[in-house]
């Protein structure tokens, strides 16, 4: 009985750079959710994938940042061009339905630190 | 847009003692949820609230859902050393999104 898994779970790179963060969520949930986590804030919604509908994209800060879901299991954010400011906690999380509330499950996240 | 303020920012409190925090929106929910964070990992949902003046208990945590539906208070009794984490409010944005408050950083001191 897993829960959802972020790789890697640290990742420092350098200013400029692209970088890949992954999710594995919980087997059997259709909804998967991206999140920012600056230093000291709170959770900042990115994006959300509900089955195969279109994902909700309205979070995503700049269109540096993308994100996608391969067979409506494992999720992919990339950051084209870091930028120092993207530095935080990414946190992923699933759910066993969308719509108005179902309890959501979060990985540990991936801290990413830009140089 | 919408906005949750949570207070206070942080806490510094001796074991034993009991905890209060609060959570206010500038605007109505009709869900507000209580998640802790312990470091290095994902919030874990510790308590839901979905109709106004609810009041919720899970073990020594209680969870009360304002009647105005702009506010919920977390309360925390007999607090442990493994209380400490960082405690968010948040409520559904609409289409299964949440929006969090900045978070309540507790401490305490055996």
């Amino acid at each position: 009985g897993a829960g959802v898994s972020q790789s890697p779970s640290n990742k420092v790179t350098e200013k400029g750079k692209d970088v890949e963060l992954r999710c594995d969520p919980i087997s059997g949930h259709t909804a998967l959710y991206w999140y920012r986590q600056s230093l000291g804030q709170g959770l900042e919604f990115l994006i959300y994938f509900q089955g195969n509908s279109a994902p909700d994209k309205s979070g995503l800060p700049s269109d540096r940042f993308s994100a996608e879901r391969t067979g409506g299991s494992v999720s992919t954010l990339t950051i084209q061009r870091t930028q120092q400011e993207d530095s935080a906690v990414y946190l992923c999380a699933s759910s066993a339905a969308g719509g108005p509330y179902n309890e959501q499950f979060f990985g540990p996240g991936t801290r990413l630190t830009v140089l | 847009g919408q906005q949750l303020n949570q207070s206070p920012q942080s806490m510094f409190i001796q074991e034993g003692e009991d905890v209060s925090m609060n959570c206010t929106s500038s605007s109505i929910f009709n869900t507000w949820l209580w998640y802790k964070q312990d470091p290095g990992e994902g919030p874990v949902l510790l308590i839901a609230l979905y109709k106004a003046g609810e009041l919720t208990s899970n073990g020594r945590l209680t969870a009360q859902f304002g009647i105005t539906r702009k506010d919920s208070f977390l309360n925390i009794s007999a607090s442990i050393p493994s209380d400490v984490g960082i405690y968010f409010c948040a409520g559904p944005l609409g289409g299964g999104k949440l929006i969090f408050g900045q978070g309540t950083e507790l401490s305490v001191k055996p």
